[in-house]
């Protein structure tokens, strides 16, 4: 499986933007993007996902790099229940049956 | 849609025993995945099952085995429990293949003493 790095924590003020980096610089070509996060005491939900074009959604934005080894999630403006772990996962999008991998991911802390 | 939905919510059992937790899919999905979550650490996949079989395996030892039912729905059973066991157990459902997005329950709390 094709991993990724993410720092293990960051802090944002409340209503201020935030970009969470990832690096994967081992990403094949049949491999989607996928971001989760987990709140405190709940399951990891869906954020987000690419491939290689820039998507946007109600929850966040990512943005992937032109050669795909980075991407990064962009929160326009964090509240406090943003607050949360955000996991970089990638996914080989020809192979159906791929569980996903999380890594540690990033804490995310949004000061008021 | 009430989502994915798990049972117990927690659960406390002693070294040695078994244990079985329940998770019911999302309407209208048909592949369920297990995650074991230690503490302060990313879920960790456990095995997927579809069309009521076993897909694919994480590497967990044959302790842990699974069952998926006609209605979607799936059982984890764990046997002859370790402290090591301990966990947040969080199910996910997707749709057929699980391609995209999966949808993670709120998961069980399992303690071995």
């Amino acid at each position: 499986d094709a991993k990724t790095t993410q720092p293990n924590s960051m802090e944002s003020n409340e209503e201020e933007p935030v970009h969470l980096p990832c690096n994967h610089s081992t990403i094949s070509g049949t491999d989607y993007i996928h971001w989760y996060r987990q709140l405190p005491s709940q399951g990891p939900e869906y954020v987000i996902h690419g491939l290689t074009s820039n998507v946007n959604n109600r929850m966040a934005s990512l943005a992937i790099a032109e050669d795909r080894k980075s991407s990064t999630l962009i929160l326009h403006r964090a509240t406090l229940r943003d607050a949360a772990v955000y996991y970089c996962i990638l996914r080989d999008v020809d192979n159906y049956g791929q569980n996903f991998v999380f890594g540690p991911g990033t804490r995310l802390s949004v000061l008021p | 849609d009430a989502g994915v939905t798990q049972s117990p919510t927690h659960l406390i059992k002693t070294r040695g025993q078994q244990v079985t937790l329940r998770c019911s899919p999302k309407s209208g999905h048909d592949t369920v995945s297990w995650y074991q979550q230690a503490l302060g650490q990313g879920p960790q996949f456990i095995f997927q099952y579809y069309e009521e079989e076993e897909r694919q395996r994480g590497n967990f030892p044959d302790r842990f085995s699974g069952h998926q039912f006609p209605n979607y729905s799936s059982e984890l059973n764990v046997n002859a429990l370790l402290l090591g066991d301990s966990a947040l157990y969080l199910c996910a459902s997707s749709q057929t293949g699980g391609k995209y997005e999966q949808y993670f329950g709120p998961g069980t709390r399992l303690t071995v003493t």
